[in-house]
């Protein structure tokens, strides 16, 4: 089915590791963001692309970056892991304009 | 950011009513929605509500806006098994905010 896939699904890391999580829609959306998810707290938006070529802070980007690969991916790159990013990391995408979000599944993250 | 209020925990018996309930800072939203987070998954849309609008009824759903004192609702009536999920409200100015969830439990 179209939508936002998300790579990995689950994944444990050490302190001070980095990795990259993927994001890719086919859905032809001009806009995609990165949310992480914490109990009790909601949904908080890390960084978001309105469009192919630009990327903005959301409200709580530090300690990760992010690059607009193309119109369809757009990824979240954690380059010194802590426990205090153990979460749950979703990915959305909407067309330009449209405030109605399509969801990927999650990245569940546990750093250790 | 903005204020987006929910309670955490709401359980009913399977047949009865839900009724989650969102508050919300800033009036100045043009849409307010509700999504849907079953065990395991993304949020799903489930219904949204223009800022114009008091009420909206979409089959067992049904969205009431108070905008003077900036309260969302949505009713789900004859509450099944599989309507066990986490529910979040978003308001949207241009950027979305979004409720801390209430977790539904149904009671068979």
């Amino acid at each position: 089915n179209a939508g936002v896939t998300q790579t990995p699904k689950f994944q444990v890391l050490k302190t001070g590791q980095s990795m990259t999580l993927q994001c890719a829609q086919d859905m032809n959306h001009n806009s995609m963001y990165w949310y992480r998810q914490d109990p009790g707290m909601g949904l908080r938006l890390i960084y978001y692309s309105a469009s192919e070529g630009t990327t903005d802070k959301g409200e709580v980007p530090n300690g990760y970056n992010v690059s607009r690969l193309n119109k369809r991916e757009f990824s979240l790159r954690l380059e010194s892991a802590a426990p205090s990013q153990t979460s749950v990391y979703f990915c959305a995408s909407s067309l330009a304009g449209e405030s109605r979000y399509t969801f990927g599944s999650g990245t569940r993250l546990t750093v250790v | 950011g903005e204020d987006v209020e929910q309670s955490l925990f709401l359980s009913v018996r399977e047949g009865d009513s839900s009724v989650i309930n969102c508050t919300y800072t800033d009036s100045s939203s043009t849409y307010l929605y509700w999504y849907k987070q079953e065990p395991g998954a993304g949020l799903q849309l489930l219904t949204y509500i223009f800022s114009n609008m008091d009420m909206k009824q979409d089959q067992r759903l049904t969205v009431l806006l108070n905008k003077k004192d900036k309260h969302l609702s949505l009713r789900i009536a004859d509450t099944q098994t599989g309507d066990s999920a986490i529910y979040f409200c978003a308001e949207s100015t241009g950027q979305f905010y979004f409720g801390t969830g209430t977790s539904l439990t149904v009671i068979p």
